[in-house]
């Protein structure tokens, strides 16, 4: 069974910094690109990051370029994102996704991550 | 960037009825679109990908069409675990963009 756990969401503070991680399992990770998935307070869904499978290429939603880095162990099969400088319009609830193809195909419950002073 | 718009926002049905939702994009996507199912407290799910294939052990109730512009997700004979929020995705263009989200509500 294929399951993704996000951690590291919290509080913090405008221009502040958070390093969420992603364990997964049941499946291959290293032969599998990766996303970051966001959702704000009652709106849709935004794609944030992709990763390829050794990690070497990275995409990023223009929001986050500069702030945001997505990374991954494939010893651990773990996937992280760096977030610094953190915004008020960075809450939200960050969901790790595969994807097979352009499509993420599964997800994990999420971490909430509330930046306010 | 695409933009992706969903309706309605809110979607009332009786259990056992049909539910026909809609997603428009701003310009053409060909068939390059996935539905997704969202619950509280739960992981998303894949639904539907290439505007009408069904993901593995989504069931036939479940059905997508649709191309260029306009797509629709159609549920038939609505079941209590399918009520939910249901959001569409475009994959033909960088960067990939989603709806607001539909509710499918108890009526």
């Amino acid at each position: 069974e294929v399951q993704l756990v996000e951690s590291g969401g919290g509080l913090v503070q405008p221009g502040g910094s958070l390093r969420l991680s992603c364990a997964a399992s049941g499946f291959t990770f290293s032969k599998c690109r990766m996303s970051w998935v966001r959702q704000a307070p009652e709106k849709g869904l935004e794609w944030v990051a992709n990763i390829n499978e050794d990690g070497s290429e990275k995409h990023y939603v223009d929001s986050v370029k500069g702030r945001f880095t997505i990374s991954r162990d494939n010893a651990k099969n773990s996937l992280y994102l760096q977030m610094d400088s953190l915004r008020d319009e960075d809450t939200a609830v960050y969901y790790c996704a595969s994807l097979r193809g352009s499509i993420f195909d599964y997800w994990g419950q999420g971490t909430r991550v509330t930046v306010s002073s | 960037e695409i933009v992706m718009t969903q309706s309605p926002a809110t979607l009332s049905v009786s259990p056992g009825e049909r539910a026909t939702l809609s997603c428009r994009a701003s310009q053409s996507i060909s068939s390059n679109l996935a539905w997704y199912q969202q619950k509280p407290g739960q992981a998303p799910r894949l639904l539907i990908y290439g505007a009408s294939t069904r993901a593995t052990g989504i069931p036939a109730r479940f059905s997508g069409s649709g191309s260029g512009t306009e797509f629709t997700l159609a549920i038939s004979s609505l079941q209590s675990e399918d009520f939910a929020v249901y959001s569409c995705q475009q994959y033909n263009n960088w960067p990939w963009t989603f709806g607001q989200g539909t509710k499918v509500e108890i009526k």
